[in-house]
């Protein structure tokens, strides 16, 4: 089990600039969430994944941003335009069918110059 | 709707000392009930959860959290901190049984600082 990983870890861009940023979640769990964390903030939900199905997103989630899960395995979140406010940190959390249990990767700490 | 509120931002606190961290919530539904640490630069793990059964729930490097559904409250306890435990800790919330079931609703975290 090697568990949830996200990659990059860092990424620094100038606004304007499109990012994507990639999970991969624990083998097999059906769930996968992205939520966004600010200095001093806790984590605040953008959307969800139940297979490749995108079945919630947050009002935080502007048009510029979109978040896919192409074959219910990896999911990519990417943030077109970015603007300084964007820079956060974007973290990835999977979950096994019907369990309430999340497991979260390390986190890609996004600043936007 | 749900909100959590955490009403300490940070907390200082001795090693060997006990540290208390509170919780409240509120939300219009029955809920779920965690508690997360973040250590620097480092994602979110899972200290204990409240799901059912004993309102006392114990979790892992011995913390323990008490659910008071009166008080709407899950407060983390710990009867003896070591240096580690500097992290930030976050309480969550997840509705049971809506559409929106597993979606985690977070505090603001407190920031304890464990010093020998």
């Amino acid at each position: 089990d090697t568990g949830v990983s996200q990659d990059p870890r860092h990424k620094i861009t100038k606004r304007g600039q499109n990012v994507t940023f990639r999970c991969d979640p624990i083998s097999e769990h059906n769930r996968l969430y992205w939520y966004r964390q600010t200095l001093g903030q806790g984590p605040e939900f953008l959307t969800y994944f139940q297979n490749e199905a995108q079945l919630e997103k947050s009002r935080l989630l502007s048009d510029r941003f979109s978040a896919e899960r192409p074959k219910g395995s990896f999911s990519t979140l990417e943030i077109q335009r970015t603007e300084q406010g964007d820079s956060a940190m974007y973290l990835c959390a999977s979950s096994p069918s019907q369990s309430y249990e999340q497991y979260f990767g390390p986190g890609t700490r996004l600043t936007v110059t | 709707a749900q909100s959590v509120t955490q009403l300490d931002s940070q907390v200082p606190v001795f090693e060997e000392a006990p540290v208390e961290l509170r919780c409240n919530y509120s939300s219009s539904v029955s809920v779920y009930l965690f508690w997360y640490v973040q250590y620097p630069n480092q994602g979110l793990q899972l200290l204990l959860k409240y799901l059912s059964g004993s309102t006392l729930v114990k979790g892992i490097n011995g913390f323990e959290a008490e659910f008071n559904k009166s008080q709407t409250s899950f407060h983390l306890r710990k009867p003896s901190v070591h240096i580690s435990d500097t992290a930030e800790y976050f309480c969550a919330v997840s509705d049971v049984g809506t559409d929106s079931w597993g979606k985690l609703q977070f505090g603001a975290g407190t920031q304890v600082v464990v010093t020998p």
